[in-house]
């Protein structure tokens, strides 16, 4: 079966600095999103993402946060400058239709900001 | 607003015993849609199942089952002669009529002992 791909699998990174994860959705996908998960609580959603525009975003996803799709196959999350409550596991995810459609998840990132 | 609740945290069985874990949803769309996860010790989010909620035939898949019943808004997985194999998170998470995001429950950890 077709898979998303995340890079790296964990990052660690001081407080402040700049992160990129990058992910690789499935290739005839259209819809892209970005979902986090803090330790031991529920997965969020970010982000969503559809024709180089985001689609719609969470209260999470504020001025820190950006996404980018700057080639054909990769999906990337930005943030600016991370904080201690950045720390998370975050997936990637894609899918082929606009609604009702099961998403794909990558086996995410884990980010430890110190 | 959306919301899913879990209400079980953890359930620990012991191997070929049978476990039910419940899902009760809220959403004022009369088109929804409803999903279960499954996230094993490695991390990845893994599909089980997609409803519509204009289907509510009970699913089985080996031995998962799925009821949906819109009457109590729940939508419960059942796992028969649980193997330790089945130890992981489980998800059940809801995604309205236009657009992919998904509002994931808190989940439910299933430990299943041989």
């Amino acid at each position: 079966e077709p898979e998303v791909t995340q890079t790296p699998s964990h990052q660690v990174t001081q407080m402040g600095q700049e992160v990129i994860l990058r992910c690789v959705p499935i290739s005839n996908h259209l819809y892209f999103y970005w979902y986090r998960q803090i330790l031991g609580q529920k997965v969020e959603f970010l982000v969503s993402f559809y024709n180089n525009e985001i689609s719609e975003k969470s209260e999470i996803f504020d001025d820190q946060f950006s996404v980018e799709r700057p080639d054909g196959s990769n999906f990337t999350l930005k943030i600016r400058s991370t904080k201690l409550e950045d720390s998370a596991m975050y997936f990637c995810a894609s899918s082929d239709r606009a609604k009702g459609e099961k998403l794909f998840f990558g086996s995410g990132t884990q980010l430890s900001v110190l | 607003a959306q919301k899913v609740t879990q209400a079980q945290t953890e359930i620990s069985v012991v191997e070929k015993e049978d476990v039910t874990l419940d899902c009760v949803y809220e959403t004022r769309d009369t088109t929804y849609y409803l999903f279960w996860y499954k996230q094993p010790p490695s991390g990845e989010l893994v599909f089980l199942i997609r409803r519509n909620s204009f289907d509510e035939q009970n699913e089985i898949s080996g031995r998962y089952s799925w009821n949906f019943q819109k009457s109590t808004s729940s939508f419960n997985f059942t796992i028969t002669a649980s193997q330790v194999v089945d130890s992981a998170v489980y998800f059940c998470a809801l995604s309205m009529e236009y657009g992919n995001k998904l509002v994931f429950g808190a989940g439910t950890i299933l430990r299943v002992k041989s």
